[in-house]
């Protein structure tokens, strides 16, 4: 059975970071391209992030490009997100996906001093 | 960046009614994907490249299109349906997500 399992989340102040890690079970980690999306409290869904299988490459949506990284350890079949310079409108629950197919419970991030 | 744009933004079905969802792209897309989501859970994959249904679906849901035009239907509409449906396009990067159709039970 496929598993993603988002933690790291909390409330945090503006400019400060966190990190995202997203453990994958269940299937061959290192086959599939992964990302990241959020939703913000009552909007709908928007994509922040992804990957390629190998790490290789990585995209990103303009408004987190160089704030958000992106990575994985494949042995570890971990995904990341490390958020720097976070901002308010980063408020939201953070997706990690694999391949748009599957997708983890969430996980809150709350930018707020 | 390809912009999609759902309809109706907010709908009501009866019970058995047939229920269909559209997902406009303001550029052709080669195709598309379909999410349910219900209440604070993550989304659940519905439909993918189009009109392929994912494993544990109800086949009761079915998907249409091509180029700009793309559908969702459910052919009776039950309790459980009653969610928010997005579709996503993934021609492009980055890819994007439609606003969502919220669909309630009448």
């Amino acid at each position: 059975e496929v598993q993603l399992v988002e933690s790291g989340g909390g409330l945090v102040q503006p400019g400060r970071s966190l990190k995202l890690s997203c453990a994958a079970s269940g299937f061959t980690f290192s086959n599939y391209y992964m990302a990241w999306v959020r939703q913000a409290p009552t909007k709908g869904l928007e994509w922040v992030a992804s990957i390629t299988n190998s790490g290789g490459s990585t995209y990103y949506r303009d408004s987190v490009k160089g704030r958000f990284t992106i990575s994985r350890d494949n042995a570890k079949s971990t995904l990341y997100l490390q958020m720097d310079s976070l901002r308010s409108e980063d408020t939201a629950t953070y997706y990690c996906t694999r391949d748009f197919d599957y997708w983890g419970q969430g996980v809150m991030v709350t930018v707020s001093s | 960046e390809i912009v999609l744009t759902q309809s109706p933004t907010t709908m009501a079905a009866s019970p058995g009614e047939k229920v269909t969802l559209t997902c406009l792209a303001s550029s052709s897309v080669n195709y598309i994907y379909w999410y349910q989501q219900k209440s604070s859970a993550s989304p659940k994959l519905l439909i993918y490249y189009t009109s392929s249904l994912a494993s544990g679906v109800p086949d009761r849901f079915s998907g249409s299109g091509s180029g700009t035009s793309y559908s969702l239907t459910i052919s009776s509409m039950e309790a459980e349906d009653a969610a928010i449906y997005y579709c996503l396009q993934l021609t492009s990067t980055p890819p994007t997500f439609g606003a969502g159709t919220k669909l309630e039970l009448k």
